[in-house]
């Protein structure tokens, strides 16, 4: 079965370090990964996909992702943290193999950037 | 260009009453799906509609339902509420991508905050 892992609740960074938000995979096949962000009482917003190709990928607001194959993980991160990151993380993996648009959840990171 | 919509925002219902959420997605896109999101974990796969047929359930009661209309739309219904159905429930769109053979990643809803008394 498809799964994700993210093993920290909560991350802290000062503004202007890098921060790193971690996530392993689990799946059958070619994994289909994505990170969103949570702000408090809103939806999910889109950052970046890994579906095949470069091991770096490069997303919204300036985060990028570093997939790894060897070690099933998929670490979100940002050269330089700013207060306005400060939110609630996912990672996930597109079930199913693809055939649906469902989409497996880690249990989410609390990013909080102090000034 | 709208994002997706959900409607209502926020909802209060008792035990054993039924609800009704609502969900425009993005225009152009013709995947909806239905997520729930409890208190401190991460979303749960619901539902997914393409072109008005069911394509994916997650593991959920025969209590929660769903269809799409013509225009895309969405609605999603639960049956004989319990208290353990109180959650944030978020409603994604997407669309196929025929060059990919691959659905496009999930634009999300705001969510309605059902609270359960």
């Amino acid at each position: 079965a498809q799964s994700v892992a993210q093993p920290e609740d909560q991350v802290n960074v000062a503004e202007g370090n890098p921060l790193t938000v971690k996530c392993t995979y689990s799946v059958s096949g070619n994994p289909y990964l994505f990170w969103y962000v949570q702000y408090p009482n809103r939806g999910l917003q889109f950052l970046l996909k890994y579906i095949t190709g470069d091991n770096l990928v490069k997303g919204s607001y300036g985060f990028e992702a570093e997939f790894n194959k060897s070690q099933t993980s998929f670490h979100l991160k940002k050269p330089s943290a700013l207060v306005s990151d400060s939110a609630l993380y996912f990672c996930a993996v597109r079930g199913d193999g693809g055939a649906t648009n469902k989409l497996i959840f880690g249990t989410g990171t609390l990013l909080a950037v102090q000034p | 260009d709208a994002g997706v919509t959900q409607s209502p925002t926020h909802l209060i219902k008792t035990r054993g009453q039924h609800v009704t959420l609502r969900c425009s997605p993005i225009s152009g896109h013709k995947s909806v799906s239905w997520y729930q999101q409890v208190l401190g974990q991460g979303p749960q796969f619901i539902f997914q509609y393409y072109e008005k047929e069911e394509r994916g359930r997650g593991n959920f009661p025969d209590r929660f339902s769903a269809r799409q209309f013509p225009n895309y739309s969405s609605e999603l219904n639960v049956n004989a509420l319990l208290l353990g159905d109180s959650a944030l429930y978020l409603c994604a769109s997407s669309w196929f991508s025929l060059r990919d053979r691959a659905y496009q990643p999930q634009h999300f809803g705001d969510g309605t905050r059902l609270s359960i008394l």
